[in-house]
């Protein structure tokens, strides 16, 4: 069966720090994967995706910056952290896309 | 720019009753999602509906689809504590076919 694996659970950082979020994905192969943000009580935006190894589309122009340096890895980084970086971050696959997602755990980031 | 938007934005009800959740959408899709996120967790995909279809049962959760008025609802029959979660609907874009979410319904079951 298939895993989704994201850590930390949990981070604070302070403003200025660089950043790096992992999540990996067990028991499939050439995933679509995703990383969304979460504001406290409203719902997810869409960061980047990815269709394969290499291929990284971002959605909103930011702090952040993702990779995908193996199939079945997705990171997401910041060089230098803003406060408004805050948020829940969660990770996400899917067999293809406009299918339904598997979601990792997530991560809440405070930046202070 | 967001495609789906939930309605009500927070929902209390008893245990034993029904919630209900409307979603509206801007776009032509594919098919329209439903997840649960319980208050600090990931997402759970709870059902998909897809364009050609008007109604799916699962469990206690009954999805409908209309098209034409591009809406869908969500229905949880018989709700219990348990069910306390916020409830999102999820839309394909019509280009990308990227997974874009609403706001979310906050639904709180008391027991």
């Amino acid at each position: 069966s298939q895993t989704i694996h994201q850590w930390p659970a949990t981070l604070v950082q302070p403003v200025g720090s660089p950043l790096s979020l992992e999540c990996t994905v067990e028991g499939t192969s050439n995933p679509n994967l995703y990383w969304y943000r979460q504001a406290a009580g409203r719902g997810l935006q869409l960061l980047f995706y990815s269709v394969g190894i290499g291929q990284i589309s971002s959605e909103v122009p930011q702090n952040l910056s993702a990779s995908r340096p193996q199939d079945r890895q997705f990171i997401l980084s910041s060089k230098k952290l803003l406060l408004s970086d805050s948020g829940f971050y969660l990770c996400a696959w899917s067999a293809d896309s406009e299918e339904k997602l598997f979601f990792g755990s997530g991560t809440q980031l405070s930046v202070l | 720019s967001q495609q789906g938007e939930e309605d009500p934005q927070a929902l209390s009800i008893q245990e034993g009753e029904n919630a209900t959740m409307n979603c509206s959408y801007k776009t032509s899709i594919n098919n329209l999602q439903w997840y649960r996120q319980n208050s600090g967790r990931g997402l759970v995909h709870l059902i998909l509906i897809r364009s050609n279809e008007r109604e799916k049962h699962s469990g206690r959760l009954r999805v409908t689809l209309d098209t034409s008025k591009k809406s869908s609802s969500l229905l949880i029959t018989a709700s219990r504590a348990a069910d306390t979660a916020s409830y999102f609907c999820a839309t394909p874009t019509s280009n990308t076919g990227k997974l874009i979410f609403g706001q979310g319904t906050t639904l709180q079951v008391k027991p």
